[in-house]
């Protein structure tokens, strides 16, 4: 079974329009990391937030994470057509655990211009 | 083109046919990684390699399943006698070794090989 699981599992927005999705997770973990994958395709990696950071910033992208309630926020500030995609949060627990990736579910975000 | 690849993209089967993915990581990563991806959900673990050993087998893995990686460069997944339910995209992913200072690396997917076993 997937460990994390988001939160909606679909988002339909306008252009410019901010666009939030939420993760949940289950078990301890080293980092936590969210990729994008546009229809049919492969993932590509957006950002990565170690277990002991709260917030990290690339470019539009905003993630918290909060290690207490298991949980990670995914922020797009003003979307744009482009970023319809599906949207995947990964946990990983490091050491011994290879850097396996497990992935939720996907919200799958549609920007409308 | 420097990023993972992955052949064929696209294969369709009979039922009870063996099936072979290949995936070329990215030259200096000694680190590959197979995942599956049904319609619809997130990509679930299967293996690891680093460099030729394979380090860890997710139970999804049955003994259907085999995947090699014999001089630590390219890597191979078999299918043998292919039911319905194998049917996904099957992704590969290759990263860095974790070292003391940079605890984690980035692991960069391939585009996949879309399998239909009919």
């Amino acid at each position: 079974s997937q460990q994390g699981e988001e939160d909606p599992q679909a988002l339909s927005i306008q252009e410019g329009e901010n666009a939030t999705m939420n993760c949940s997770y289950k078990t301890s973990i080293n980092n936590l990391q969210w990729y994008r994958q546009n229809s049919g395709r492969g993932l590509v990696h957006l950002i990565l937030i170690r277990s002991n950071e709260r917030e990290k910033h690339s470019g539009r992208l905003r993630v918290t994470l909060d290690t207490s309630k298991k949980s990670s926020s995914l922020l797009i500030t003003a979307s744009r057509a482009a970023d319809t995609a599906s949207y995947f949060c990964a946990t990983s627990r490091g050491g011994a655990a290879g850097n396996k990736l497990t992935f939720g579910g996907g919200t799958r975000v549609l920007v409308k211009p | 083109d420097t990023g993972v690849s992955q052949n064929p993209r696209h294969k369709i089967t009979k039922r009870g046919q063996n099936v072979t993915f290949r995936c070329d990581p990215i030259s200096e990563h000694n680190r590959l990684y197979w995942y599956r991806q049904t319609l619809g959900q997130g990509p679930e673990f299967l293996t690891y390699f680093q460099n030729e050993a394979q380090l860890e087998k997710s139970r999804l893995l049955s003994d259907r399943f085999s995947a090699e990686r014999p001089k630590g460069s390219f890597s191979t997944l078999e299918i043998q006698r292919t039911e319905q339910g194998d049917s996904a995209m099957y992704l590969c992913a290759s990263s860095l070794p974790p070292r003391e200072a940079v605890p984690y690396n980035e692991q960069f997917f391939g585009p996949g090989t879309r399998l239909t076993v009919l």
